[in-house]
């Protein structure tokens, strides 16, 4: 079966903390995407990686960096975590192929920052 | 700029009674349309793809439809284990990467 591990369901951390969000797909996947999601706005999407060390600003990277060391890692960092980065983030993976929006996701990590 | 609403924002249905949910877009060349499912707590599932206007999927009580404009999520005799928030999702013809451009979703509740 498809996986997409995010490392933590639930974070709670101080503002101008640094926070580091890790994904492990094991599917040998090449796409791996890192989206926000808040009620009202739905599923945006903040960086993505086509391969190892590549990486793409999404619609919203203000704020984030990206890291991809190796292929079935995929890690979101906040620099200095400010409260309206609490969100639900959601770390997905998917072939290289650009004809698919197969995405398969991971449960998501709640971020709450106070 | 891509863009994609649903409709409505959410639906209450009884078991067995059928509906559709909506989902208009506004794209440059459609590559591809998706549906998601997601529960409460959990990460979106892949539900169906659609490419070209006129095409059709089924997946058990579910039914995804495509015209240039809109998509439509058919459910038949739904039960209790349907209610989750649908997603609907489109790849423009200008993106690679499987990059998508997601609506807010329809959250479902389906009452026995």
């Amino acid at each position: 079966d498809v996986k997409v591990t995010q490392s933590s369901r639930y974070l709670v951390k101080r503002t101008g903390e640094k926070v580091f969000l890790e994904c492990v797909q094991d599917m040998d996947h090449e796409n791996m995407f890192w989206y926000r999601q808040d009620p009202g706005l739905g599923l945006r999407l903040i960086y993505f990686s086509y391969d190892v060390k590549m990486k793409e600003k999404g619609d919203i990277p203000e704020g984030y960096s990206v890291s991809r060391e190796k292929k079935e890692r995929f890690s979101l960092i906040l620099e200095s975590a400010s409260t309206n980065q609490t969100s639900m983030y959601l770390c997905a993976s998917s072939l290289y192929h650009r004809e698919t929006g197969e995405l398969f996701f991971g449960e998501g990590s709640r971020l709450t920052v106070l | 700029e891509d863009q994609v609403t649903q409709s409505p924002e959410a639906l209450r249905l009884q078991e067995g009674e059928s509906s559709s949910l909506n989902c208009s877009y506004t794209v440059s060349g459609l590559r591809g349309l998706f549906w998601y499912r997601q529960d409460p707590g959990k990460g979106p599932e892949f539900l169906f793809t659609l490419y070209s206007a006129g095409e059709e999927k089924e997946k058990e009580r579910l039914k995804a439809t495509l015209t240039k404009k809109e998509s439509f999520l058919h459910i038949t005799a739904p039960k209790p284990e349907d209610s989750a928030t649908y997603l609907c999702a489109v790849q423009a013809g200008s993106t690679s990467y499987g990059k998508l451009t997601f609506g807010q979703g329809t959250i479902l509740t389906v009452h026995p």
